[in-house]
Formats: structure tokens, sequence, C-alpha cells
């Protein structure tokens, strides 16, 4: 497609349930991250995925949180057992290599509320 | 570790007025930087970015930014602002790295005055 895409774009579920998040990232990016924005807190690193492998998970805040990319193109962001905390807009973004001079470019994110 | 700080949560300035929107960072390593803009209901967008070189960057919509590494700084600016540059804007910073994560951070909400 001609830019990320992110679905559902706004997701409603009561505490305790799971949840899935998707990204289509740009047509032949390698690169792939899922940030977090919550509230007064910015955005915030998940993971980071070179094709299906994702070198670098520092960023999920607990073991409820997991992701994995097929095909080195969709991502899913699983979040078990939800929390009120993990209330936020949760943003896909995709790069051609992942290298420095590789622009990131960004969905337009899935609002997730949790009652 | 790397960080980032922006000054002002909230900025408010007059259509024509000078847009000065602050960002400080630290960084063990050189850092690259960067500004993104994020219009309602919409994605980021890349502003400019710093990687090497001219430490004044030109970015689209008129904007520009210095980087001042004897002040750890990387201030946003435009001459004259325009209504339409009513956005949330943020800084953020990458060590390059295996990963290039970038480290955002928490956002200054420029609000422009008729």
């Amino acid at each position: 497609g001609a830019g990320v895409s992110q679905s559902p774009s706004n997701k409603v579920t009561e505490k305790g349930k799971d949840v899935e998040l998707r990204c289509d990232p740009i047509s032949g990016h390698t690169a792939l991250y899922w940030y977090r924005q919550s509230l007064g807190q910015g955005l915030e690193f998940l993971i980071y995925f070179q094709g299906n492998s994702a070198p670098d998970k520092s960023g999920l805040p607990s073991d409820r949180f997991s992701a994995e990319r097929t095909g080195g193109s969709v991502s899913t962001l699983t979040i078990q057992r939800t929390q009120q905390e993990d209330s936020a807009v949760y943003l896909c973004a995709s790069s051609l290599t992942g290298g420095l001079f590789a622009e990131a470019f960004f969905g337009q994110g899935t609002r997730l509320t949790v009652v | 570790a790397q960080s980032v700080t922006q000054l002002g949560s909230h900025v408010s300035v007059s259509e024509g007025a000078l847009v000065l929107l602050r960002c400080n960072y630290s960084s063990s390593v050189p850092p690259y930087l960067f500004w993104y803009v994020q219009y309602p209901n919409q994605g980021l967008q890349l502003l400019l970015k710093y990687t090497t070189g001219a430490t004044l960057v030109k970015g689209i919509n008129g904007f520009e930014a210095e980087f001042k590494k004897s002040e750890t700084s990387f201030h946003l600016t435009k001459p004259s602002a325009h209504m339409s540059d009513a956005a949330e804007y943020f800084c953020a910073v990458s060590g390059g790295g295996a990963t290039n994560k970038l480290i955002f951070g928490t956002g200054t909400l420029l609000a422009v005055q008729p």
C-alpha cells in the first residue's frame, strides 16, 4: 500500500481480555517498529523487527506483550490479560532498511482503551 | 543511555510570530537527532533530521533546527507561524547501532492564534 496501515483504528476492550493489533508496513520495507504513545509520556519504543526476526525486544513492558512478524511483512502485537494501564495509542513504523539514513514512516495508530 | 527533554508541553504563538520549540538531548555516542510532527488524528511525519555535517538543518514547511553540541540542544524554529502549523511536535534521538530505534521526547503541542 501507499503507507503504513494499522488496524483497528480504535479498540475498546474489557480488562483481562486479550487483544491483537495489526500493522501492514510499506511494501518492501524490511524494518518494522512498534511504539506506544501514552498521554504525557511521549512515544515509548516497544520492539524492532528486521525481516521476521526481532533483535530488539527491550521495550516490551511485561511478558503480557508479544509481537510477531510473518513473511517479512505484516506484524501483530498481542497484549494478553489487558490492564487499564495498557490504554494508549500503539504506533507502528516501517523503514526500507532500518539503517540510519532510512526514514521511518508511521501509521496512524491504534487507540486502545481498556475499561 | 539516550534521552530527550522537550521544554514546554504547550506553546502558543500568534500567526506570523517566531516559533521556537526546545529540545535538549543526552547521548553517550554521537547523536542523530530528529523532529517529527503529528497533526490531529494522523501519524508522525518527519520534519527534519541531523546526522552529520552541517549543523543547521532545513526541513519541510519552512522549519529548521540547529545542532549545538556544546549546549546538547536541537531546537526547532520557524520564522513565521502559520495556522496550519498547529500540531504536536516530537524531538527524537538515535544512536544508530543495530536497531536505529528512536528515543522520543514527551512532545510539545503548538497552538497558533489568529
